[in-house]
């Protein structure tokens, strides 16, 4: 099983709202990732942990915040969103670092809008 | 800076036909070498993936060719169905890192009837 569950499908928030973004996954991966992709880009990097552990930000303003509860889960928290903030967003796992297969598995995607 | 080049933009292919989408790199530290596929409104799902030791991988109808001196790699989906008709990601990643992948900016493939 390759899959990667994001909840929910669709959002439409105000920019004063405070919402969350789920992840889960059964694979037993280590890494998991979150990705912000625009329409006809590829996906960019937000956020990476490694073993439940924050290793990689990639300069993303503080009005995501970014949780990892346990093995399986991954949340994104949101607040005081932009419009331009609007975008898919993708949650992605893998083994982690350090191991021999680098196979990243991606979710279906939150359709996020803010208005 | 762009680290992975991909072309065509887009791509028109007739049923039965060969689609090739192309991609190159300048960074030798790259190892890792997957393809994704996108559906419109769904995420990236892994299609075929090669390493830099290995000239050529094939699985059903998509085969990677890979040339390492040239530092180049190519999607080939043979007998090109309607059914193929997405947007295609080539990406690499580094050696050493969290399994950071660097994407290109992908190819809009169209099979025609």
């Amino acid at each position: 099983d390759t899959e990667v569950t994001q909840t929910p499908k669709h959002l439409v928030m105000g920019m004063t709202n405070k919402k969350s973004l789920k992840c889960e996954q059964h694979m037993g991966h280590r890494a998991m990732y979150w990705y912000k992709q625009k329409a006809k880009k590829p996906p960019e990097l937000m956020f990476v942990y490694s073993y439940e552990k924050l290793s990689i930000n990639e300069s993303v303003p503080s009005r995501f915040s970014p949780e990892c509860p346990n093995s399986s889960l991954l949340n994104l928290h949101l607040h005081a969103l932009q419009p331009e903030d609007s975008a898919l967003y993708l949650c992605a796992s893998s083994h982690p670092p350090g191991t021999t297969t680098y196979e990243q598995y991606f979710g279906p995607g939150t359709r996020l809008t803010v208005t | 800076q762009q680290q992975v080049k991909q072309s065509p933009q887009s791509l028109i292919v007739q049923k039965g036909g060969i689609s090739i989408i192309n991609c190159a790199y300048e960074n030798t530290a790259f190892d890792y070498f997957p393809w994704y596929q996108q559906f419109p409104g769904k995420g990236p799902a892994l299609l075929i993936a090669i390493r830099p030791d290995v000239s050529e991988k094939k699985e059903g109808r998509f085969t990677i060719s890979f040339n390492k001196s040239a530092k180049q790699f190519s999607l080939h989906i043979m007998d090109s169905q309607p059914g193929d008709s997405a947007t295609y990601f080539c990406a690499a990643r580094k050696t050493g890192t969290a399994s950071k992948l660097t994407f290109g900016t992908g190819t809009r493939l169209q099979v025609t009837l």
